[in-house]
């Protein structure tokens, strides 16, 4: 079984530029997370998709993040304007639904965006 | 999000157990207690979860204390790539749409040869 996708694996941009991260989740997951991982600090929640409405983005910074699921497979999480404090690693996660019953997330190899 | 309190690092020999501990004294009859681990470079990986009773699998054992209040995560014996950063996370019971993991610090397992 193929596992979650991502890319670029790596970026490095100025400040005030934008970006665009990818992510292709496991086959048949209906749920998507976006993660954040600042050096040195657990993942933190950024939204959460199911198939392709969001059921959490409480943590996302909106003026700033966007991120879209648009078939209920895959996903763009885009930041513009970048800022220094966004220097980090992006992470997609999936899981599926059995029995409406959550599986545990399975999660990708990130993206590590590095602002300048 | 009720809380869990690890010891930011531990260290190990290879082919010995580790027990790596947490505590959630905080934590609600309906909390599942969940553990990942995040080795280097790479995403979060599930490593074993339970409510009540103690749960083996192939990569580790948890051991839940009777108040609930703490619970253990048990690596039989430990090889060089189990060095990694484990999490204990509390989740509500897997209900469609409640799933949110939340991370602390963890614990970083360093393995000596």
């Amino acid at each position: 079984e193929a596992g979650v996708a991502q890319s670029p694996r790596y970026k490095i941009i100025e400040k005030r530029q934008s970006v665009a991260f990818w992510c292709n989740p496991i086959s048949g997951h209906a749920t998507l997370y976006w993660y954040q991982q600042i050096l040195g600090q657990g993942p933190k929640l950024l939204i959460q998709f199911q198939n392709n409405g969001v059921v959490d983005d409480s943590q996302l910074p909106k003026d700033r993040f966007s991120a879209e699921r648009l078939k209920g497979v895959d996903s763009t999480l885009k930041i513009q304007p970048a800022k220094l404090e966004d220097s980090a690693v992006y992470l997609c996660a999936s899981s599926s639904l059995a029995g409406g019953v959550h599986t545990e997330q399975f999660f990708g190899p990130g993206t590590r965006l590095t602002v300048l | 999000d009720a809380k869990t309190t690890q010891p930011n690092s531990m260290e190990s020999n290879e082919e010995e157990p580790v027990h790596l501990p947490c505590n959630h004294s905080t934590i609600s009859g309906t909390d599942y207690i969940h553990w990942y681990r995040q080795l280097p470079s790479q995403g979060p990986e599930y490593v074993i979860h339970g409510l009540t009773s103690n749960v083996n699998n192939r990569m580790a054992s948890l051991a839940i204390a009777e108040d609930r209040k703490s619970s253990t995560l048990i690596l039989h014996r430990a090889t060089l790539r189990d060095a990694a950063v484990y999490y204990c996370i509390l989740r509500a019971a897997p209900i469609q749409g409640a799933q949110k993991l939340v991370f602390g610090q963890g614990t970083r397992l360093t393995i000596n040869p």
